[in-house]
């Protein structure tokens, strides 16, 4: 069973600074990861999708990486916004044997501060 | 604008008594889903559906009922409701469920509320 592990589980950073995110997963024999945001009360947003095949994938200030090997995904966010405040999950998706399926974190709530 | 539905935004309901979740989808997506996120757990999968016509459990289907009777339409049935199905129901959909590139999206959710 996919187990899937994301710290830190919150973070606080002024606004400029860097924010690196963790992701964590137990099964590495997967098809992409995604990586969504989450804002308080709403849905989840996807941000990027990075295929298997794949080592980084950049849309903007997110650049989000992917070690399969070791079971590892970090997600950066450059200088960073209080407008990126909100909870950012990840999802590793595993192949068609396992019909599919994404498995998520728990996710890592982040704040930025003005 | 593109999207998916989600009926109620939120509900208080009694236990024992029965509930339908809806959700539609005008996007044309072939695979749908049912999440449920709890504190503490995350978002876990209740069903699934690769197209019409079809369903799959996922990994907390018990209680929960789904059916699939066109593209659009993805509904999930509480036959009858207990307080630890209280939660954040989303249902999300994607474009293709075998591509293996299947990017979601999310409606925004259904809080439910089992007295």
């Amino acid at each position: 069973k996919q187990e899937v592990t994301q710290i830190p589980a919150a973070l606080s950073v002024p606004e400029g600074e860097n924010l690196v995110l963790n992701c964590s997963f137990t099964d590495s024999a997967i098809y992409n990861l995604q990586w969504f945001r989450q804002d308080p009360g709403k849905g989840l947003t996807s941000l990027l999708l990075i295929q298997s095949s794949q080592r980084e994938q950049t849309s903007g200030r997110l650049n989000a990486s992917l070690d399969k090997s070791s079971g590892r995904s970090t997600l950066y966010i450059a200088a960073s916004q209080p407008g990126d405040s909100a909870t950012y999950l990840c999802a590793p998706q595993r192949g068609k044997a396992a019909g599919n399926k994404l498995t998520f974190g728990g996710g890592t709530r982040v704040l930025v501060k003005p | 604008i593109a999207g998916i539905t989600q009926a109620p935004t939120s509900q208080i309901l009694a236990a024992g008594r029965r509930m339908t979740l809806r959700c539609t989808q005008d996007m044309r997506h072939n695979a749908m889903y049912w999440y449920r996120q709890d504190l503490g757990l995350g978002l876990r999968l209740i069903h699934y559906s690769n197209t019409a016509g079809t369903t799959g459990k996922g990994e907390v289907p018990d209680g929960y009922s789904v059916s699939r009777a066109n593209t659009d339409d993805f509904p999930l049935t509480l036959a009858s409701a207990v307080p630890s199905q209280t939660s954040v129901y989303f249902c999300a959909s994607s474009d293709s469920h075998f591509s293996g590139a299947n990017v979601l999206t999310f409606g925004a959710g259904s809080r439910l509320t089992v007295l």
